[in-house]
């Protein structure tokens, strides 16, 4: 079966850091383009920052400097290390994969079920 | 790119709504829908402008020309509730700011 499973949330204080893992199942990572994908409290989905096969990183303006988002091989799982925490990086952090169905034009397919982030003083 | 959705859209129990996305010259791109209901992760509704994932009901259909893009949701249902989001392929992902649906 075809899962994503996040972990690694929770409450850090500003200023802080913390590391958000995804464990994909039925494929692997590394052979897909895979992105995080963020909804803080009131607001819509930001897409945050996308690994692609060949290993290029892309990374939503605000967070660039702060995160760095990665891959294990022999663990099959998507990284996420974010420093330099600020309340506005509070909110559910997606895992997801990129298809594009070989048009080029890519969609997420398969999501985790999201791992809160809480940053407070 | 931006994309530019209602904040807000309701509908009549068993009739259509119609969720539209804007963008320039958007149909040169690939429109992509997500549905999150309160509490869950999105899932994929359509995708490539009109296709459907395996699993999503045949009441939901996607168009997109000029400028616009729309999700189409005929007999709405209260399960149809939640927030809807239209995403394109611009080298980067790229997500309309959603619209929250009310069926009434």
């Amino acid at each position: 079966e075809v899962q994503l499973v996040e972990s690694g949330g929770g409450l850090v204080q500003i200023g802080g850091s913390l590391r958000l893992s995804c464990r994909a199942s039925g494929f692997s990572v590394t052979r897909q383009y895979m992105s995080w994908v963020r909804r803080a409290p009131g607001k819509g989905l930001e897409w945050v920052s996308s690994i692609y096969s060949d290993g290029g990183t892309f990374y939503t303006e605000s967070v660039k400097g702060r995160f760095t988002v990665s891959r294990d091989n022999s663990e099959n799982t998507l990284d996420l290390q974010m420093s330099g925490l600020g309340v506005e990086d509070t909110a559910i952090y997606y895992c997801a994969r990129l298809d594009d169905g070989n048009s080029g034009f890519y969609y997420m397919d398969v999501w985790g079920e999201g791992a809160m982030v809480t940053v407070a003083s | 790119y931006e994309l530019t959705q209602a904040s807000s859209v309701s509908v009549a129990l068993g009739q259509t709504a119609r969720i539209t996305c804007g963008g320039d010259d958007l149909e040169r791109k690939s429109v992509n829908w997500y549905h999150q209901k309160p509490g869950q992760a999105p899932i994929l509704v359509i995708y490539r402008n009109n296709y459907r994932p395996s699993g999503a009901p045949d009441r939901l259909s996607g168009s997109n020309s000029g400028n616009t893009a729309t999700l189409t949701i005929s007999g709405a249902q209260a399960g149809d509730e939640g927030d809807y989001y239209c995403q394109v392929w611009d080298t980067i992902v790229v997500f309309g700011g959603g619209t929250k649906l009310t069926v009434l």
